[in-house]
C-alpha cells in the first residue's frame, strides 16, 4: 500500500477554515485517496474518498493535486466537534492507518 | 442502525488467561478487519477476511487467531494473553471485497474493545 505523510498536529480556531495537508508520492493509479477521523474514544468515521477528481460532501472537501501525490482535507468551518484525529491513507488492500494529525480547535 | 457492534467493551484479563473479542456487522458486508491501536499510534491491521471462509494476516498477528463465524461475524481470540496485548481493538467491515479499486472500499468501525492484560 502506498505510504502517506501527514503533519503530527494542527491547531485551528473555531469557525475559521481548516486544510489538513498529506503527501502521498508513491500512490499508484488506481488507488483511491480517502480521510478518516477519530474522535476521542471512538472508533475512526469515514469522511471523504477521491480519486483525481475534487470532492465534496455534507462534513468537508477533498482537493487532490493534479499529480495526485498530495491532497487537502478541507474543512470549511471548524467546530469544536471536529477537534480529533484525522487520517489520511491510500491503497485498497486493505486501507493500513498511520498516524494521523491531531487536529485542535481553539474557543 | 447498529452498524459494527463489538463485546465486550472493556476487559481485564491475567497474564496467560484467553479471551475471544466478538464482532457483527449488519450492513452485509463482504470484508471484515479487525486492527488495535496502543497509545498514541495509529491502527494496525492483526487480520481481515475477504469473505466468508477466508481469513488473512494483517500487520501484527502475532499471538492472535481469528474466525469468520459467517458473513455478519468475525471474532478475534487471544489463547494466551500477555501485557503487550494491551491495546484498544476495532473491527471494522466494508461493502466491497478488499481488491476492489473501481469504487474504493469505504471501512465501517466498531466502537472499540478496551483490554488491559495484568
Amino acid at each position: 500500500d502506498a505510504k502517506t505523510t501527514q503533519p503530527n498536529s494542527m491547531e485551528s480556531n473555531e469557525e475559521e477554515p481548516v486544510h489538513l495537508p498529506c503527501n502521498h508520492s508513491t500512490i499508484s493509479g488506481t488507488d483511491y485517496i480517502h480521510w478518516y477521523r477519530q474522535l476521542p474514544s471512538q472508533g475512526p468515521e469515514y469522511v471523504i474518498h477521491g480519486l483525481t477528481s475534487n470532492v465534496n460532501n455534507r462534513m468537508a472537501s477533498l482537493a487532490i493535486a493534479e499529480d495526485r501525490k498530495s491532497s487537502t482535507l478541507i474543512l470549511h468551518r471548524a467546530t469544536l466537534r471536529d477537534a480529533a484525529v484525522y487520517y489520511c491513507v491510500s491503497g485498497n488492500t486493505p486501507l493500513v492507518f498511520g498516524k494521523g494529525t491531531r487536529l485542535s480547535v481553539i474557543a | 442502525n447498529a452498524g459494527v457492534t463489538q463485546t465486550p467493551k472493556f476487559q481485564v484479563l491475567k497474564t496467560g488467561q484467553s479471551m475471544t473479542l466478538q464482532c457483527a456487522q449488519d450492513m452485509n458486508h463482504n470484508s471484515m478487519y479487525w486492527y488495535r491501536q496502543d497509545p498514541g499510534m495509529g491502527l494496525r491491521l492483526i487480520y481481515y477476511s475477504a469473505s466468508e471462509g477466508t481469513t488473512d494476516k494483517g500487520e501484527v498477528p502475532n499471538g492472535y487467531n481469528v474466525s469468520r463465524l459467517n458473513k455478519r461475524e468475525f471474532s478475534l481470540r487471544l489463547e494466551s494473553a500477555a501485557p503487550s496485548q494491551t491495546s484498544v481493538y476495532f473491527c471494522a467491515s466494508s461493502e466491497r471485497g478488499y481488491h476492489d479499486r473501481v469504487y474504493g472500499n469505504t471501512i465501517y468501525f466498531g466502537e472499540g474493545s478496551w483490554l488491559t492484560v495484568v
